[in-house]
């Protein structure tokens, strides 16, 4: 149980386009997604909470209108690379709790988003 | 930057050996997790330590929290070559909220 995928789980864009990358709990309803992004040999960094039926929470840093998140239901949160450059490319994680659970996060696979 | 860190950021050992990893953080908090990740992967959990506990073992993991020391340890025994992967630390103050994640070390079990 506590499955969460993601799709695509890798994807190339030109610059300047737009990505949506998609997150879901397969067999069980996430009140809390949360994504990270990992650059190269270094360690995941949160950019945002996402809550069902709210608005995201950003961490510092992050540009809100850039990177678009809603979390439109319990399974499903998607995440928008809008107008994406070349230093977007990065792996993408999200996570998801378990509603009532125990509030172990359990990840995604991840998407490697490659802009040229 | 990262609350975490991670020490030692690499190690290499031979299989069959034990390795240790350090994380210590700065802030007080509720629970501490450790993470592995294989390259390019995504992350899989490994074990939940709370902060009222100090000791925690699952199979021939054994994970330490010292909260005087802000910093906690993860003993892999019995090294195997499949154990190759990075391996996280990350702390939260309050349970199912934000995770913060230590800088990573990368393990080497050599066959």
């Amino acid at each position: 149980g506590a499955v969460v995928s993601q799709h695509p789980s890798w994807v190339i864009c030109k610059s300047g386009t737009s990505v949506k990358i998609e997150c879901r709990s397969l067999d069980f309803q996430a009140t809390t997604m949360f994504w990270y992004r990992q650059f190269p040999k270094q360690s995941l960094m949160l950019m945002a909470t996402s809550n069902e039926g709210s608005k995201a929470t950003y961490e510092q840093g992050v540009e809100k209108d850039k990177f678009l998140i809603n979390h439109a239901s319990l399974t499903l949160s998607t995440l928008t690379v809008t107008s994406a450059h070349p230093e977007d490319s990065s792996f993408y994680i999200c996570s998801a709790t378990v509603a009532g659970g125990n509030y172990e996060q359990y990840f995604g696979p991840g998407t490697r988003l490659t802009v040229t | 930057s990262q609350q975490g860190e991670e020490d030692p950021q690499a190690l290499s050992i031979q299989e069959g050996e034990n390795a240790t990893m350090n994380c210590s953080y700065k802030t007080s908090i509720n629970n501490l997790q450790w993470y592995r990740q294989n390259s390019g992967r995504g992350l899989v959990h490994l074990i939940l330590i709370r902060s009222n506990e100090r000791e925690k073992h699952s199979g021939r993991l054994r994970v330490t929290l010292d909260t005087s020391k802000k910093s906690s340890s993860l003993l892999i025994t019995a090294s195997r070559a499949a154990d190759t992967a990075s391996y996280f630390c990350a702390t939260d103050r309050v349970s199912g909220s934000r995770l913060t994640f230590g800088e990573g070390t990368q393990l080497t079990v050599n066959p």
